[in-house]
């Protein structure tokens, strides 16, 4: 059964501290991975995509990794702001056909001034 | 450009009562996707339409739940007899046809389903 996993489930750190995000997936064949931003009260925001061939992609202050041999991926920020207390969703899509994506829980990211 | 709009914001109703949600997808957008959202928990996909295909509605938990896409734009998810346990979130989220699995899914502020 196709799967993403994501740790931590919640997260709080200083503004100004980097932290990094962690995604684990089992969904096969793997097509690409997204990360989101989900404001509170807001629907998700795409952040980066990541496909097979790419092992790190960089959107101002968030940088995504990507080892497709261990099926992990990583999301980090550097120098946080309070705007980026959000829910961080890690997505997964199949090249096997499927057209519904794979979606992780989310880590709850809280930055306190 | 306009984004993806939903409608109600917020819907408070009796157990028992239908209810109806709307979403009206970016313009020219070809793929549409409702999802569930409850507290605490990751969005759980309900139904995909893409073009005039037939839906994928197998992520639908019963048969209160139906949707319809008309003429490949708005569209509208009914919950009939609702329950305490449809309380959540429903997100809407449409993208472009063009290399269906790397497009971008832009998704809708939500509509609050409370059923009391």
């Amino acid at each position: 059964k196709n799967q993403v996993e994501q740790s931590p489930q919640s997260l709080i750190i200083l503004e100004g501290k980097n932290c990094t995000l962690q995604c684990n997936y089992t969904v096969s064949p793997f097509s690409n991975l997204r990360w989101y931003k989900q404001d509170t009260g807001r629907g998700p925001v795409s952040l980066t995509i990541m496909t097979f061939s790419e092992n790190t992609k960089s959107n101002g202050r968030y940088t995504a990794t990507l080892d497709a041999d261990t099926k992990q991926s990583s999301l980090h920020i550097t120098a946080s702001q309070l705007s980026d207390s959000a829910s961080y969703i890690c997505v997964v899509r199949t090249s096997g056909g499927s057209y519904i994506p794979t979606f992780g829980r989310g880590t709850s990211l809280i930055v306190h001034p | 450009g306009a984004g993806v709009s939903q409608s109600p914001s917020n819907k408070v109703t009796e157990k028992g009562k239908d209810v109806e949600l709307r979403c009206d997808p970016i313009s020219g957008h070809t793929a549409l996707y409702w999802y569930r959202q409850s507290l605490g928990q990751g969005l759980e996909f309900l139904i995909y339409f893409q073009g005039n295909s037939a839906p994928d509605k197998s992520g639908l938990p019963s048969d209160r739940f139906s949707a319809e896409r008309t003429g490949g734009s708005v569209s509208t998810l009914t919950i009939q007899r609702t329950q305490q346990e449809d309380s959540a979130v429903y997100l809407c989220a449409s993208s472009g046809a063009t290399g269906r699995t790397y497009n971008e899914q832009f998704f809708g502020p939500g509509t609050r389903l409370t059923v009391l």
